[in-house]
């Protein structure tokens, strides 16, 4: 299974835009890149996906590199509910997730 | 429409006793599959399963069995509980078997082994 690689913390002030990055270098082209968040004491929440081009839904919007070897979650205002983990994680065809340790998104007001 | 339903919410068992953490989606999902998260950690993926009647291993398998006999239902069972066991364990499920669905989670099942 490809890894994704991000960093363990990020800082945003509220209401600025946070772009967090993640790399995913051994990527196969099958493979989708979603994102997930989880916020203190709950389960993960869908966030978002793509496979190529650049997806945007009322939470976010997902930037993929052309090469696809990295992408990047932006949140375009950040507010103190956005702090959490966020998982850049890879999804192919045999549908398994694997979660890495994600990074630590903290709102500052 | 529930989504993902997982009992019971809070379980504490003694090493060596048995015990099934019950998940149910409504939403005729083909994929479904159990995380378990340890204080302070990501999740780790226990087994999985891509439709009725077939399951497979993910990256910590040991200790715990599944089975999926309806589509609707994937229980996860601990035969002979341990310590180690000690954690939350997630259930989620997807409407495709491939890369392109989202999961959804239910809320947590927090199991203590004493």
């Amino acid at each position: 299974d490809a890894k994704t690689t991000q960093p363990n913390s990020m800082e945003s002030n509220e209401e600025e835009p946070v772009h967090l990055p993640c790399n995913h270098s051994t990527i196969s082209g099958t493979d989708y890149i979603h994102w997930y968040r989880q916020l203190p004491s709950q389960g993960p929440e869908y966030v978002i996906h793509g496979l190529t081009s650049n997806v945007n839904n009322r939470m976010a919007s997902l930037a993929i590199a052309e090469d696809r070897k990295s992408s990047t979650l932006i949140l375009h205002r950040a507010t103190l509910r956005d702090a959490a983990v966020y998982y850049c994680i890879l999804r192919g065809h045999t549908g398994k997730l694997i979660f890495g340790q994600g990074t630590t998104l903290q709102v500052k007001p | 429409n529930a989504g993902v339903t997982q009992t019971p919410k809070f379980q504490v068992l003694k090493t060596g006793q048995s015990m099934t953490l019950q998940c149910a989606q409504d939403m005729n999902h083909e994929y479904m599959s159990w995380y378990r998260q340890d204080p302070g950690m990501g999740l780790r993926l226990i087994h999985y399963s891509v439709g009725a009647g077939i399951t497979d291993q993910g990256e910590v398998p040991n200790g715990y069995n599944v089975s999926r006999s309806t589509t609707e239902d994937f229980p996860l069972r601990l035969l002979l509980a341990a310590p180690s066991q000690t954690s939350v364990y997630f259930c989620a499920s997807s409407g495709d078997r491939g890369g392109t669905g989202e999961l959804f989670f239910g809320e947590g099942s927090r199991l203590t082994v004493l």
